[in-house]
């Protein structure tokens, strides 16, 4: 079963702006992941936070996670042409398997 | 450090055809993954290699298939390709005893088109 279903799937913003796009899960998790893939390329990870945590920063990303509601949320603050991008939350189950959603396509206006 | 190299980029198929796909893990990886990503279907699971051996299979028939060499490199397999088997093709890598988190490093992928 496809684990792991972002919320919207497609976004489009103003430089500058933020970017808020969210996951939904099924089962328990290990962790969760978000990853980023530029035009139809290879997936460059971005965060993982796990089970146990709330909330993650990395640079200009703030990632949440609420086991209670199996949802996470990834934030891009400030954002810039480069992040335009497709990006996908992954859930790891513990069975040394990634399960990824359908992705968020975000396009960042310069 | 050199990341997770695929080859071919581009491979153009017909159907009932075979397709052999390679994967270089980063140095000092021992497990490669194996995903379709087909448009529309997001990244489909197919294979966990770990050590040379099979370790895990998402639900894929049994035309997809694959190993892995004694220097951790890969190849995937499909055999009497349908229409349907395009899509780009990923390859990422662990190191399965580094890291617990299973965070995978990916290739930038095979674009297989079947005609």
């Amino acid at each position: 079963s496809q684990q792991g279903e972002e919320d919207p799937q497609a976004l489009s913003i103003q430089e500058g702006e933020n970017a808020t796009m969210n996951c939904s899960y099924k089962t328990s998790i290990n962790n969760l992941q978000w990853y980023r893939q530029n035009s139809g390329r290879g997936l460059v990870h971005l965060i993982l936070i796990r089970s146990n945590e709330r909330e993650k920063h990395s640079g200009r990303l703030r990632v949440t996670l609420d086991t209670s509601k199996k949802s996470s949320s990834l934030l891009i603050t400030a954002s810039r042409a480069a992040d335009t991008a497709s990006y996908f939350c992954a859930t790891d189950q513990g069975n040394n398997r990634l399960a990824f959603g359908k992705g968020n396509q975000v396009v960042v206006i310069p | 450090e050199a990341g997770v190299t695929q080859s071919p980029t581009h491979l153009i198929k017909t159907r009932g055809q075979q397709a052999t796909l390679r994967c270089s893990p980063i140095s000092g990886h021992t497990s490669v993954y194996w995903y379709q990503q087909a448009l529309g279907l997001g990244l489909q699971f197919l294979l966990w290699y770990d050590e040379g051996e099979e370790r895990n299979r998402g639900n894929f028939p049994p035309r997809f298939s694959g190993r892995q060499f004694p220097n951790y490199s890969s190849e995937l397999n499909v055999n009497a390709l349908e229409l349907e088997d395009s899509a780009l093709y990923l390859c990422a890598s662990r190191w399965t005893y580094q890291s617990s988190y299973n965070e995978q490093f990916f290739g930038p992928g095979t674009r297989l088109t079947v005609l």
